[in-house]
């Protein structure tokens, strides 16, 4: 059964970090592109970053290029996401997603909060 | 302001059917295939159609995918009381700043 559970969620104030992680199961991590899709309360779904299966490729929405960062361990089939200078309008549910092709997502965690307030 | 383009509400009646457009442009539906996702209150969304028409295993064939020039339709027939759900479309898009997109989401509403 594949299974993605996200972690690292928490209440941080604005300018500061926090590093997500989705720990992967039940499928062969290192074939399949990565995603973080997150989720503003009472919002729609946005995109935010993926990456290839050997970590080659690595994207971004506009609004948090240079200050977020993906990574992957295929080793212990694990996805982070690296959140610094974290703003109000990050605040949202992070969810972690498997794709089969960069315009799929098949599976996706339970998410997990962020909420960026001072 | 979501790159794709969907209506925010729909409604119909229980065994009706309905249907929930997504528009876009050359640079993302009009080059890449387009997925639909259910999302029902308070639960991670799901894959319901993939690379424009194809369902995975478990979706039931009410659930219906098409696309024609860069516009999707996510079709559902014989409605259930619990469809009712928020509905997302979602693909590439191939532009400058290339990167996932997807629609605003679509309420539908089961009378």
């Amino acid at each position: 059964e594949v299974q993605l559970v996200e972690s690292g969620g928490g209440l941080v104030q604005p300018g500061g970090s926090l590093r997500l992680s989705c720990a992967a199961s039940g499928f062969t991590f290192s074939s399949y592109w990565m995603s973080w899709v997150r989720q503003a309360p009472g919002k729609g779904l946005e995109w935010v970053a993926n990456i290839k299966q050997d970590g080659s490729e690595k994207y971004y929405v506009d609004s948090v290029k240079g200050r977020f960062t993906i990574s992957r361990d295929n080793a212990k089939n694990s996805l982070y996401l690296q959140m610094n200078s974290l703003r109000a309008e990050d605040t949202a549910v992070y969810y972690c997603a498997r794709g089969d092709t960069v315009t799929t997502y098949d599976y996706w965690g339970q998410g997990t909060l962020v909420t960026v307030s001072s | 302001q979501s790159v794709l383009t969907q209506p925010p509400s729909v409604s119909a009646a229980p065994g009706q059917k309905v249907t929930i457009s997504c528009s876009g442009s050359s640079s993302n539906i009009g080059n890449n295939y387009v997925s639909w996702y259910q999302q029902l209150p308070g639960t991670a969304p799901k894959l319901l159609i993939y690379d424009n028409n194809k369902r995975p295993s478990g979706i039931p064939d009410r659930f219906s995918g098409s696309k024609s020039g860069t516009s999707a339709t996510l079709g559902i027939t014989g409605l259930q009381t619990g469809d009712e759900a928020d509905y997302y479309c979602g693909t590439w898009d191939s532009s400058l700043s290339a990167g996932g997109v997807f629609g605003g989401g679509t309420k539908l509403t089961v009378l």
